[in-house]
Protein backbone atom coordinates (compact mmCIF):
# COMPACT_ATOMS: atom_id res chain seq x y z
CA UNK A 1 0.00 0.00 0.00
CA UNK A 2 1.52 2.85 -1.13
CA UNK A 3 2.03 5.54 2.25
CA UNK A 4 1.08 9.44 2.32
CA UNK A 5 2.00 11.47 -0.03
CA UNK A 6 3.33 15.52 0.10
CA UNK A 7 3.41 17.51 -3.33
CA UNK A 8 5.85 19.83 -3.43
CA UNK A 9 8.82 18.25 -1.67
CA UNK A 10 10.46 21.99 -1.70
CA UNK A 11 8.94 25.63 -2.19
CA UNK A 12 10.32 28.72 -2.08
CA UNK A 13 8.05 31.57 -2.06
CA UNK A 14 8.42 35.32 -1.07
CA UNK A 15 6.87 37.48 1.33
CA UNK A 16 3.61 38.56 0.64
CA UNK A 17 2.60 35.29 -1.78
CA UNK A 18 -0.07 32.47 -1.02
CA UNK A 19 1.32 28.96 -0.91
CA UNK A 20 -1.19 25.65 -1.58
CA UNK A 21 0.31 22.13 -0.29
CA UNK A 22 -0.99 19.20 -0.98
CA UNK A 23 -1.29 15.79 0.84
CA UNK A 24 -2.49 12.28 -0.57
CA UNK A 25 -3.84 9.87 2.54
CA UNK A 26 -2.97 6.48 2.15
CA UNK A 27 -5.50 4.27 0.24
CA UNK A 28 -8.81 4.26 2.65
CA UNK A 29 -8.04 6.66 5.39
CA UNK A 30 -10.31 9.17 6.11
CA UNK A 31 -8.60 11.70 8.47
CA UNK A 32 -5.71 13.86 7.47
CA UNK A 33 -3.75 15.74 10.46
CA UNK A 34 -1.70 19.05 9.08
CA UNK A 35 1.33 19.87 11.79
CA UNK A 36 4.24 22.45 11.49
CA UNK A 37 7.59 21.87 12.38
CA UNK A 38 10.21 24.52 12.81
CA UNK A 39 13.56 24.37 15.05
CA UNK A 40 12.17 26.92 17.53
CA UNK A 41 8.58 25.96 17.92
CA UNK A 42 8.63 22.49 17.58
CA UNK A 43 5.60 20.10 16.12
CA UNK A 44 2.77 21.74 16.08
CA UNK A 45 -0.83 20.51 14.99
CA UNK A 46 -2.57 23.36 12.49
CA UNK A 47 -5.47 21.32 11.81
CA UNK A 48 -7.60 17.90 11.02
CA UNK A 49 -9.99 17.13 8.45
CA UNK A 50 -12.13 14.22 8.55
CA UNK A 51 -14.79 13.51 5.68
CA UNK A 52 -13.91 17.03 4.25
CA UNK A 53 -15.29 18.35 7.31
CA UNK A 54 -12.60 20.44 9.85
CA UNK A 55 -12.79 18.90 13.13
CA UNK A 56 -10.01 20.18 14.98
CA UNK A 57 -7.98 22.99 14.55
CA UNK A 58 -4.77 24.41 16.25
CA UNK A 59 -3.58 27.80 17.66
CA UNK A 60 -2.77 29.12 14.16
CA UNK A 61 -3.82 32.40 12.36
CA UNK A 62 -6.49 32.77 9.69
CA UNK A 63 -3.86 32.97 7.42
CA UNK A 64 -3.76 29.15 7.44
CA UNK A 65 -6.40 27.24 6.36
CA UNK A 66 -7.26 24.05 4.97
CA UNK A 67 -9.68 21.87 3.24
CA UNK A 68 -10.33 17.88 2.24
CA UNK A 69 -12.00 16.43 -0.96
CA UNK A 70 -14.29 13.51 -1.14
CA UNK A 71 -11.32 11.30 -1.94
CA UNK A 72 -9.66 12.19 1.73
CA UNK A 73 -6.92 13.99 -0.23
CA UNK A 74 -6.54 17.47 1.86
CA UNK A 75 -5.13 20.76 0.84
CA UNK A 76 -3.33 23.32 3.07
CA UNK A 77 -3.14 26.96 1.89
CA UNK A 78 -0.99 29.56 3.64
CA UNK A 79 -2.01 33.45 2.70
CA UNK A 80 0.30 36.15 2.65
CA UNK A 81 3.10 34.38 3.82
CA UNK A 82 5.68 36.05 6.54
CA UNK A 83 9.55 34.86 6.98
CA UNK A 84 7.95 33.02 10.03
CA UNK A 85 6.04 30.39 8.44
CA UNK A 86 9.40 28.61 7.07
CA UNK A 87 8.87 25.20 8.43
CA UNK A 88 8.82 21.35 7.53
CA UNK A 89 4.62 21.07 6.73
CA UNK A 90 3.98 17.41 7.68
CA UNK A 91 1.03 15.55 6.90
CA UNK A 92 -0.45 12.47 8.80
CA UNK A 93 -3.20 10.32 7.81
CA UNK A 94 -5.22 7.86 9.79
CA UNK A 95 -8.23 5.36 9.36
CA UNK A 96 -10.96 7.18 11.10
CA UNK A 97 -9.16 9.53 13.38
CA UNK A 98 -9.94 7.62 16.34
CA UNK A 99 -8.23 7.76 19.48
CA UNK A 100 -6.46 4.58 18.89
CA UNK A 101 -5.57 4.97 15.35
CA UNK A 102 -1.97 5.30 14.38
CA UNK A 103 -1.30 8.49 12.10
CA UNK A 104 1.25 8.00 9.34
CA UNK A 105 3.15 10.71 7.93
CA UNK A 106 4.14 12.24 4.84
CA UNK A 107 7.45 12.96 3.74
CA UNK A 108 6.51 16.70 4.29
CA UNK A 109 6.93 19.89 2.27
CA UNK A 110 9.60 22.18 3.23
CA UNK A 111 8.47 25.60 2.83
CA UNK A 112 11.17 28.73 2.52
CA UNK A 113 9.69 32.59 2.72
CA UNK A 114 12.07 35.06 1.28
CA UNK B 1 -3.45 22.74 28.86
CA UNK B 2 -1.98 19.27 27.64
CA UNK B 3 2.02 19.00 27.42
CA UNK B 4 4.39 16.69 26.57
CA UNK B 5 7.60 17.61 27.87
CA UNK B 6 11.33 15.43 27.19
CA UNK B 7 14.24 17.04 29.04
CA UNK B 8 16.85 15.52 26.94
CA UNK B 9 17.96 17.62 23.89
CA UNK B 10 20.28 14.66 22.83
CA UNK B 11 22.07 11.78 23.58
CA UNK B 12 24.49 9.13 22.67
CA UNK B 13 25.16 5.43 23.25
CA UNK B 14 27.42 3.06 22.12
CA UNK B 15 26.21 0.80 18.90
CA UNK B 16 24.65 -2.65 20.81
CA UNK B 17 24.07 -0.72 24.30
CA UNK B 18 20.91 0.30 25.96
CA UNK B 19 19.48 3.72 26.53
CA UNK B 20 16.46 5.25 27.66
CA UNK B 21 15.05 8.28 26.59
CA UNK B 22 12.11 10.10 29.12
CA UNK B 23 8.98 11.57 28.75
CA UNK B 24 6.29 13.23 30.97
CA UNK B 25 3.08 14.68 30.17
CA UNK B 26 0.65 16.50 31.68
CA UNK B 27 -2.80 15.89 31.19
CA UNK B 28 -6.44 15.90 33.92
CA UNK B 29 -8.39 13.27 31.49
CA UNK B 30 -8.20 9.47 31.82
CA UNK B 31 -8.70 8.27 28.53
CA UNK B 32 -5.35 8.74 26.25
CA UNK B 33 -3.02 7.44 24.11
CA UNK B 34 0.74 7.89 24.21
CA UNK B 35 3.48 7.38 21.13
CA UNK B 36 7.08 7.10 20.55
CA UNK B 37 7.99 8.21 16.71
CA UNK B 38 10.77 8.36 15.24
CA UNK B 39 12.49 11.12 12.52
CA UNK B 40 15.44 9.69 11.32
CA UNK B 41 17.58 12.51 9.17
CA UNK B 42 15.19 11.42 5.58
CA UNK B 43 12.53 13.22 8.16
CA UNK B 44 9.97 10.91 7.13
CA UNK B 45 8.42 10.25 11.11
CA UNK B 46 7.66 6.42 11.48
CA UNK B 47 5.63 5.33 14.31
CA UNK B 48 8.05 3.34 16.88
CA UNK B 49 5.66 2.04 19.96
CA UNK B 50 2.03 3.15 21.50
CA UNK B 51 0.33 2.80 24.59
CA UNK B 52 -3.11 3.39 25.79
CA UNK B 53 -3.36 4.79 29.09
CA UNK B 54 -5.78 2.22 30.44
CA UNK B 55 -3.86 -0.40 29.64
CA UNK B 56 -1.13 -1.50 32.68
CA UNK B 57 1.20 -3.77 31.05
CA UNK B 58 3.88 -1.59 29.39
CA UNK B 59 4.10 -1.92 25.24
CA UNK B 60 6.95 -3.84 23.74
CA UNK B 61 8.00 -3.89 19.81
CA UNK B 62 11.20 -6.00 19.28
CA UNK B 63 13.88 -4.07 20.70
CA UNK B 64 11.78 -1.30 21.71
CA UNK B 65 9.65 -1.04 25.08
CA UNK B 66 8.33 1.47 27.21
CA UNK B 67 7.95 2.33 31.22
CA UNK B 68 4.65 3.86 31.40
CA UNK B 69 3.89 5.48 34.92
CA UNK B 70 0.56 6.85 34.80
CA UNK B 71 0.24 8.17 38.48
CA UNK B 72 3.93 9.95 37.77
CA UNK B 73 2.42 10.29 34.26
CA UNK B 74 5.75 9.21 32.88
CA UNK B 75 6.24 7.54 29.41
CA UNK B 76 9.76 7.07 28.61
CA UNK B 77 11.08 4.76 26.04
CA UNK B 78 13.97 1.84 26.30
CA UNK B 79 16.31 0.83 22.93
CA UNK B 80 18.05 -2.45 23.68
CA UNK B 81 21.10 -3.60 21.72
CA UNK B 82 21.10 -0.03 19.84
CA UNK B 83 21.92 -0.26 16.21
CA UNK B 84 23.21 2.81 14.12
CA UNK B 85 19.71 2.75 12.14
CA UNK B 86 17.93 3.75 15.70
CA UNK B 87 19.98 7.06 15.15
CA UNK B 88 16.88 10.18 14.43
CA UNK B 89 15.41 12.57 16.72
CA UNK B 90 12.75 10.62 18.78
CA UNK B 91 9.44 12.28 19.86
CA UNK B 92 6.68 11.33 22.13
CA UNK B 93 3.42 12.51 21.53
CA UNK B 94 0.10 12.57 23.47
CA UNK B 95 -3.46 11.83 22.17
CA UNK B 96 -7.03 12.67 24.18
CA UNK B 97 -9.89 11.36 23.54
CA UNK B 98 -11.68 14.37 22.96
CA UNK B 99 -9.51 15.63 20.70
CA UNK B 100 -8.26 12.21 18.86
CA UNK B 101 -6.77 14.06 15.09
CA UNK B 102 -4.29 16.01 17.40
CA UNK B 103 -1.11 15.02 18.35
CA UNK B 104 0.80 16.97 21.11
CA UNK B 105 4.34 16.36 20.74
CA UNK B 106 7.03 16.77 23.03
CA UNK B 107 10.46 19.09 22.00
CA UNK B 108 11.86 15.78 21.05
CA UNK B 109 15.41 13.98 21.57
CA UNK B 110 18.20 13.75 19.19
CA UNK B 111 19.46 10.55 19.71
CA UNK B 112 23.18 9.38 18.30
CA UNK B 113 24.39 5.93 17.75
CA UNK B 114 27.83 5.71 17.67
CA UNK B 115 30.14 2.76 16.21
Amino acid sequence: KAGVTQTPRYLIKTRGQQVTLSCSPISGHRSVSWYQQTPGQGLQFLFEYFSETQRNKGNFPGRFSGRQFSNSRSEMNVSTLELGDSALYLCASSLAGLIGDTQYFGPGTRLTVL
Amino acid sequence: AQTVTQSQPEMSVQEAETVTLSCTYDTSENNYYLFWYKQPPSRQMILVIRQEAYKQQNATENRFSVNFQKAAKSFSLKISDSQLGDTAMYFCAFVRVSNTGKLIFGQGTTLQVKP
